[in-house]
Formats: C-alpha cells, sequence, structure tokens
C-alpha cells in the first residue's frame, strides 16, 4: 500500500539553525499538508499547498517557514532560523482530488510517521 | 474564524460499554475528518464526512455529520481495550484544517 514518508525521523538542531525537513507524499496526490504537534498537544496546521503553490497558512506558518516542491516528489519545510518553541513533532500529509472539484473531493488525508525536531 | 471543539477531552470506560466523542465546530466546512493516534505513532484515518446525514461505520465505530449544527460525532460500540488512543476530529475549510484537542480514550479491561 503507498505511504507517505518523511525523513529524518529525529532531527537535533542548534537555537537559530536551519533546517529542512523532507516527505514523500503519495505519487499521484496533488494536495500537500504540513502539520506539526506539541508533545501531548493537538495536531497544528501549518500550510495547505496546491499546484505548486500554498493554497492556505496558518498564523504560526511565518517568515521564518517555507514550503517547497522542487522536484516533483519531494516536499520539504524549510525553517530558517529555529527557535526553542519549535521543537514539536512535524507531519506531512497528502491527499488525491475527487472527481467534483477541489472543494467537493472525497478523498481522506494520509499522514506520514512523522519527524521530531528538537531544538536546543 | 474557524473553531472545533472537542468533548470529552478524556474518557476512562469499562469494555463492553457504548460511549460518544461530540465535535463541535463554529462555521461551514467541506469536510470532517476523524483521526485515531496511538501513543507516540502517526495519524491514522478513520473517516472522512462531507454532507449533512452523513454516517459511516467501521467495526465498533460509527461517525456521523449534523452539518446544520455543525456536531459530527464518534460513537463507539462495545468498546474494546484495542481501541484505547486519542481520537481527533478535525475540520477542513477551503484547505485550512483545524484539529480538536483529542479525546484520551482509556477502555479498561
Amino acid at each position: 500500500e503507498p505511504e507517505v514518508t518523511q525523513t529524518p525521523s529525529h532531527q537535533v538542531t542548534q537555537m537559530g539553525q536551519e533546517v529542512i525537513l523532507r516527505c514523500v507524499p503519495i505519487s499521484n496526490h496533488l494536495y500537500f499538508y504540513w502539520y506539526r504537534q506539541i508533545l501531548g498537544q493537538k495536531v497544528e496546521f501549518l500550510v495547505s499547498f496546491y499546484n505548486n503553490e500554498i493554497s492556505e497558512k496558518s498564523e504560526i506558518f511565518d517568515d521564518q517557514f517555507s514550503v517547497e516542491r522542487p522536484d516533483g516528489s519531494n516536499f520539504t519545510l524549510k525553517i530558517r532560523s529555529t527557535k526553542l518553541e519549535d521543537s514539536a513533532m512535524y507531519f506531512c500529509a497528502s491527499r488525491f482530488p475527487g472527481t467534483s472539484g477541489r472543494a467537493l473531493n472525497t478523498d481522506t488525508q494520509y499522514f506520514g510517521p512523522g519527524t521530531r525536531l528538537t531544538v536546543l | 474564524e474557524l473553531k472545533v471543539e472537542q468533548n470529552p477531552l478524556f474518557l476512562s470506560m469499562q469494555e463492553g460499554k457504548n460511549y460518544t466523542i461530540y465535535c463541535n465546530y463554529s462555521t461551514t466546512s467541506d469536510r470532517l475528518y476523524w483521526y485515531r493516534q496511538d501513543p507516540g505513532k502517526s495519524l491514522e484515518s478513520l473517516f472522512v464526512l462531507l454532507s449533512n446525514g452523513a454516517v459511516k461505520q467501521e467495526g465498533r465505530l460509527m461517525a456521523s455529520l449534523d452539518t446544520k449544527a455543525r456536531l459530527s460525532t464518534l460513537h463507539i460500540t462495545a468498546a474494546v481495550h484495542d481501541l484505547s488512543a486519542t481520537y481527533f476530529c478535525a475540520v477542513d475549510r477551503d484547505d485550512k484544517i483545524i484539529f480538536g484537542k483529542g479525546t484520551r480514550l482509556h477502555i479498561l479491561p
């Protein structure tokens, strides 16, 4: 069964450093997402991406964050200058559109296993 | 602003009992999701609900959606220990997805 993969599984970095989290979505999916989850808390939406551009982003997704789909298979999240509060589990997800158009598609999001980011 | 309220946040129940988790949301939505998360793991999709009156069932779990009341429920029938996990509802509006705080379900043998 196809699945979303993420690398690395755990990333440790110093405050102020740049990190890139990588995701390989399911191959025929067209919608891509990043979420984060601070330990023991709820899942927070960061950004959605479709047709090579950001569809929506949350208040968390400020200028320190960026996303890219550089080669048609990878989907990356970059944090330019990490802060202590960026420590969390980061999940990538992807979705295949239905036939009725974007707003009415019926398919679910498939989540990757996550990258645990620890900022020291 | 889209807000999602889930309750209860913690539920401890005996095997064999029935219970319902509630998910209220504040504005119209395109779709509503239910997910399961085991400790230290990723999210597993359970249901996607689109339209008013939608009902989906998988095993001992049944989800429903009332778009007029902006309410979804996840009903657990004859709970078994394997269903112990955290359950999240999430509401998708224009590809912005807001999660509830989750319901930590603990089923006692």
